[in-house]
């Protein structure tokens, strides 16, 4: 198994632009999420799915849409970009849609708006 | 809400030495899991090891043990042995277990530097 993995690894964009950020889990999980990670900060949950075709808002939402149409894939989408999203982005997946098992965490996107 | 807290931001220890590494959390749960994450510069989050509340017995996993004290709300992490490879941010997380959409609630992290 692959795990989770997450495309591109670095991104660097212009304030406006939108892009996809990718993540895919081969483990078959019903459940995954994306977090921010901010320098002196934890990790915050952007928006989660606990299923295919379901979707919900974490605790920053705004900027940020995702659509769950397999269960393997679970992209994050920014609208319009601005420097305030500039950050690591983490995408995880765990096998109970309750959330209570082990998350597997993906290795990251480095995005950095100017 | 939950939160977790994380107090020491960066830590130092010499090599097979022991380090305790420190978390709190609050809330008004009474089932819950807590973790520890350990984040090396690959930046990837690997899950070092879970507690669950109504588990009494400290969770380990090698090298690695909990310290959990429910009525307190503490959750320290032990590492015993240390190896240069420990070297990470590691991060504490609080999960509730009830609920339908239950959430990580992370804490800001702790550098862990181990010396050679």
């Amino acid at each position: 198994n692959a795990g989770v993995t997450q495309t591109p690894k670095f991104q660097v964009l212009k304030t406006g632009q939108s892009m996809t950020l990718q993540c895919a889990q081969d483990m078959n999980h019903e459940y995954m999420s994306w977090y921010r990670q901010d320098p002196g900060m934890g990790l915050r949950l952007i928006h989660y799915s606990v299923g295919a075709g379901i979707t919900d808002q974490g605790e920053v939402p705004n900027g940020y849409n995702v659509s769950r149409s397999t269960t393997e894939d679970f992209p994050l989408r920014l609208l319009s970009a601005a420097p305030s999203q500039t950050s690591v982005y983490f995408c995880a997946s765990s096998f109970g849609s309750k959330f209570t098992d082990t998350q597997y965490f993906g290795p990251g996107t480095r995005l950095t708006v100017l | 809400a939950q939160t977790v807290t994380q107090s020491q931001p960066e830590m130092s220890v010499q090599e097979a030495e022991t380090v305790t590494l420190s978390c709190t959390y609050d809330t008004s749960e009474n089932n819950y899991y807590l973790f520890w994450y350990k984040q090396p510069p690959s930046r990837q989050m690997i899950l070092v090891i879970r507690q669950e509340a109504y588990k009494q017995q400290n969770a380990t996993e090698n090298r690695f043990s909990v310290n959990f004290q429910k009525a307190a709300k503490s959750f320290s992490l032990k590492i015993s042995d240390s190896q240069l490879g420990d070297t990470a941010m590691y991060f504490c997380a609080f999960m509730k277990k009830t609920g339908a959409n239950s959430k990580l609630t992370f804490g800001k992290g702790i550098t862990l530097s181990v010396r050679p």
